[in-house]
C-alpha cells in the first residue's frame, strides 16, 4: 500500500523497557519526521532525517535514539522508557526546503509507559 | 518552541455556520500551511499559502495571511459535522531548510 504507516497502533510498556517505533513510507521522499503529541503541548518534534544515515535533532530528543538505514524506514527508539514519555507518536515523511515542504502523516502509535 | 499559535483554543458551532480560526506567528516565514487532524488519526494537509500570497481558497476552505501582522486565518464555509476536528497551522523557515513548527491547534465542534 502507497503512503506511510506506523507500527504498532498501541503498545504499553513498563518503565526501564526498550521500546522501538516502527515507519515506513512508500513515497520515497527524502525526509522524515517523528513527532509526539501530548495535551496541552501540541506536535512536538523529535527528531527528523534528511536523507539516509542524516539526521537531525528535534525539540525534544532526550530519551529517543534515532537510525535510517534505508531511505523507506525510520525507526524510533526508547532506550529506556520513562512514563513522561507516554504520548502518542506520530511519523511522517516530506519535502524540505522550499516551496515543496508538505507533510505527510501516519496513523499515529499510542504508548503508554506504566 | 510553538511558533504558531492558534486562537481560540476550541470552538463549537452549528452545521451550516461558518468557522474561522486564526494563527499567529514569531518570525519571518516562506510560506504557513494548515493541516486538520481528526480524532485519533495522524495529521492531514489542507493547504499552503506563500509569503507572497494574501489570500487562497480550496474548496470551502480560505486562508488569509498577513505577514505585517504575522499572522493568518482560516476560514471553513458552511460547517458540516465531518469538519469535526482539530487544525493546526504550521510555518516554513525563510531559508526554507528547517522543519515545519506547528501551533498547538484549534478544536472545532460542528453539531449537526
Amino acid at each position: 500500500d502507497a503512503g506511510i504507516t506506523q507500527s504498532p497502533r498501541y503498545k504499553i510498556t513498563e518503565t526501564g523497557r526498550q521500546v522501538t517505533l516502527m515507519c515506513h513510507q512508500t513515497w520515497s521522499h527524502s525526509y522524515m519526521f517523528w513527532y509526539r503529541q501530548d495535551l496541552g503541548h501540541g506536535l512536538r518534534l523529535i527528531y527528523y532525517s534528511a536523507a539516509a544515515d542524516i539526521t537531525d535533532k528535534g525539540e525534544v530528543p532526550d530519551g529517543y535514539v534515532v537510525s535510517r538505514s534505508k531511505t523507506e524506514n525510520f525507526p524510533l527508539t526508547l532506550e529506556s522508557a520513562t512514563r513522561s514519555q507516554t504520548s502518542v507518536y506520530f511519523c511522517a515523511s516530506g519535502g524540505l526546503g522550499w516551496p515543496i515542504n508538505i507533510q505527510y502523516f501516519g496513523a499515529g502509535t499510542r504508548l503508554s509507559v506504566l | 518552541s510553538q511558533q504558531g499559535e492558534e486562537d481560540p483554543q476550541a470552538l463549537s458551532i452549528q452545521e451550516g455556520e461558518n468557522a474561522t480560526m486564526n494563527c499567529s506567528y514569531k518570525t519571518s516565514i516562506n510560506n504557513l500551511q494548515w493541516y486538520r487532524q481528526n480524532s485519533g488519526r495522524g495529521l492531514v494537509h489542507l493547504i499552503l499559502i506563500r509569503s507572497n500570497e494574501r489570500e487562497k481558497h480550496s474548496g470551502r476552505l480560505r486562508v488569509t495571511l498577513d505577514t505585517s501582522k504575522k499572522s493568518s486565518s482560516l476560514l471553513i464555509t458552511a460547517s458540516r459535522a465531518a469538519d469535526t476536528a482539530s487544525y493546526f497551522c504550521a510555518t516554513g523557515s525563510i531559508s526554507g531548510n528547517t522543519p515545519l513548527v506547528f501551533g498547538k491547534g484549534t478544536r472545532l465542534s460542528v453539531i449537526a
